[in-house]
């Protein structure tokens, strides 16, 4: 079936440094993603999104890429901090209607 | 604006009895998903309602069950738990149609003994 993955379960930076943190998707008809940060103990919350008539979507100190040829999104942290140590997920939406497909996420561990 | 609230937060069954979980979501949004998360499988999809009906209903047993009222809160029920069922159980809230934007609870941690 359609399904998102992650590339790298776990990315260790340094205080200070920008991550990046890496998607692939596979549901070529996906026309929303999102990208969750969750705390341990606590639901996922909402970082970013992008719809799929954009390349590129820029927040606080977050940027989303969108690839659609090769079907690939990035989440970029600047300037990364300890705070922003947690496990991200990033999810596209099925285009039949309010379903989240997630990837397996990414546990980003920030070091002072 | 108060965010998706999930009741209870943690409950403990044995195997075999039923558990109703309850999400109320934020004033407005209309949609209300429901998804499983484990260690092993990540978060999946159970099922989504929007104004009272089921949407969309991921690959579950028909022991999962949901339902929706007019004011929007959704449940969740599972019966004849096993052991595989203990798991973070996550709602998400969004204004349905073609809205965008998903809001999570902080979910119901079940563990089934």
């Amino acid at each position: 079936g359609e399904s998102v993955g992650l590339h790298l379960p776990t990315l260790s930076v340094q205080e200070g440094d920008n991550s990046i943190i890496n998607c692939a998707y596979s549901n070529s008809a996906s026309d929303y993603f999102i990208w969750y940060k969750q705390e341990s103990g606590k639901g996922p919350q909402f970082i970013i999104d992008i719809r799929s008539n954009m390349d590129k979507r820029q927040g606080q100190r977050v940027t989303v890429l969108l690839n659609k040829t090769v079907k690939h999104l990035s989440l970029q942290i600047a300037a990364t901090q300890p705070g922003d140590s947690a496990v991200y997920f990033c999810a596209e939406k099925d285009n039949q209607g309010g379903k989240l497909i997630f990837g397996q996420g990414t546990e980003l561990s920030v070091k002072p | 604006k108060a965010g998706v609230t999930q009741t209870p937060r943690y409950l403990i069954k044995t195997r075999g009895q039923q558990v109703t979980l309850s999400c109320s979501p934020i004033s407005g949004h209309r949609s209300v998903s429901w998804y499983q998360q484990t260690p092993g499988q990540g978060l999946q999809f159970l099922f989504e309602y929007f104004s009272e009906t089921q949407r969309n209903k991921g690959n579950f047993p028909g022991r999962f069950s949901g339902r929706q009222f007019s004011n929007s809160r959704s449940e969740m029920n599972v019966s004849t738990l096993e052991l595989g069922d203990s798991a973070l159980y996550l709602c998400a809230s969004s204004p349905g149609g073609q809205g965008y934007g998903y809001t999570f609870g902080s979910g119901t941690r079940l563990t089934v003994v």
